[in-house]
């Protein structure tokens, strides 16, 4: 069972915007960087974000992230299909002394 | 160009032991901590263990703590997983991470491209 709660799928159509929540409490997304990572099929994860906020090079300014309290929230503008994948959320938690991922979010562009 | 390529997976019985390696090359291998991360067929993310660059901190998740050591070779640019007492369970692709920071548990700014470990009889 993920320490982090994320939705299991979310769907949208093609040039619309999606979210995907990350839940979790004070020992992890309370006091701790959170990122994303996307994962297309067959492939391995792949940074989006990084410190709550930060996009790697490279990474298109499509991809947003932000964080409130202990809730973390990716968001994709334009999507495209290309953007069909497994999306995690992932952060420090200090009582486990572990990392924890939430259980990934399918997004389905239709 | 940073890569980091992991070997050493197969088919290995219940209760057995198994070594991955992970190579790095296109960096400074000791300024970096380094994560093995593993993901069960069709299941999601489990980070599995952490160690700095020094080998001075090492994490890891409760279900593998007494069975798997993580260590590494700053000479050899290289990380490993000793994996004793297997279990159905460990069975999942192990993906090799850098941590781009100092700090365990901030994000994985590379990865592999993983190998697979199959606990089975």
């Amino acid at each position: 069972q993920s320490v982090l709660t994320q939705p299991p799928s979310v769907s949208a159509a093609p040039g619309q915007k999606v979210t995907i929540s990350c839940s979790g409490s004070s020992s992890n997304i309370g006091n701790n960087y959170v990122s994303w990572y996307q994962q297309l099929p067959g492939t391995a994860p792949k940074l989006l974000i990084y410190d709550n906020n930060k996009r790697p090079s490279g990474i298109p300014d499509r991809f947003s992230g932000s964080k409130s309290g202990t809730s973390a929230t990716l968001g994709i503008t334009g999507l495209q299909t290309g953007d069909e994948a497994d999306y995690y959320c992932g952060t420090w938690d200090s009582s486990l002394s572990a990392l924890g991922f939430g259980g990934g979010t399918k997004l389905t562009v239709l | 160009e940073v890569q980091v390529v992991e070997s050493g997976g197969g088919l290995v019985q219940p209760g057995g032991s198994l070594r991955l390696s992970c190579a790095a090359s296109g960096f400074t291998f000791s300024n970096y901590g380094m994560n093995w991360v593993r993901q069960a067929p069709g299941k999601g993310l489990e980070w599995v263990s952490y160690i700095n660059s020094g080998s001075s901190t090492i994490y890891y998740v409760d279900s593998v703590k007494g069975r798997f050591t993580i260590s590494r070779d700053n000479a050899k640019n290289s990380l490993y997983l000793q994996m004793n007492s297997l279990r159905a369970e460990d069975t999942a692709v192990y993906y090799c991470a850098r941590s781009p920071r100092a700090a365990a548990g901030t994000s994985f700014d590379y990865w592999g491209q993983g190998t697979l470990v199959t606990v089975s009889s």
